[in-house]
């Protein structure tokens, strides 16, 4: 069966501090990945998914970036964190052309202070 | 662009029925899905819908009429677990992203 995890589960930054988020995928090949962001209360705003190794698409201009190192490795970085990057981070993948049915990691809760 | 409509919150009690609307404003609709997120945790898939109609999944079920640009997911025999947020979101043709709503934060008293 496939499992997705995300590291660490809660995390605390100084503002200007970087970050990188890890996700991995295990039990299925070549899967779509998305990464998240939820504000308390609000929801789901793509941040930016890849369908394939080193193919990777943003959706909102910010100070976050992402890689795919390997097929089911996904990661979120900044260099500079901001206060607004506060926020609850998912991670998803999906399988094939079956975009609609994702699959979240249990998500890492950023403070920025 | 796409925006996704549905109520903030709904209230039921254990046992009931409540029915989740989504109204959708997209440019090239493909799909509806819906999604259940408890709080603190992560979203998780309920269900789909390609074509329009019923589909039915144990006491959940969702519906979708395209003319209408309209959906709905509807749960019956409301136990205290169906607290929830349950959101609604559209994949367009041509994208493989879907576009969230807001979500309804669904309260099932006792």
């Amino acid at each position: 069966s496939q499992t997705i995890h995300q590291w660490p589960a809660t995390l605390v930054q100084p503002v200007g501090s970087p970050l990188s988020l890890e996700c991995t995928v295990e039990g299925t090949s070549n899967p779509n990945l998305y990464w998240y962001r939820q504000a308390a209360g609000r929801g789901l705003q793509l941040l930016f998914y890849s369908v394939g190794i080193g193919q990777i698409s943003s959706e909102v201009p910010q100070n976050l970036s992402a890689s795919r190192p390997q097929d089911r490795q996904f990661i979120l970085s900044s260099k500079k964190l901001l206060l607004s990057d506060s926020g609850f981070y998912l991670c998803a993948w999906s399988a094939g052309t079956r975009f609609y049915e994702q699959y979240f990691g249990p998500g890492t809760r950023l403070t920025v202070t | 662009g796409q925006s996704l409509e549905q109520p903030s919150e709904v209230t039921a009690v254990e046992g009931a029925i409540v029915q989740i609307n989504c109204t959708y404003q997209t440019s090239g609709f493909y799909g509806l899905s819906w999604y259940q997120q408890h709080d603190g945790g992560a979203p998780t898939f309920l269900s789909y819908n390609g074509l329009d109609g019923l589909e039915e999944t144990g006491r959940f079920s969702s519906f979708l009429s395209r003319s209408d640009s309209y959906g709905y997911l509807l749960l019956q025999e409301l136990q205290m677990k169906d607290s929830a947020s349950y959101f609604c979101a559209v994949r367009d043709q041509g994208y493989s992203t879907l576009t969230f709503g807001k979500g309804t934060m669904l309260l099932v008293s006792p």
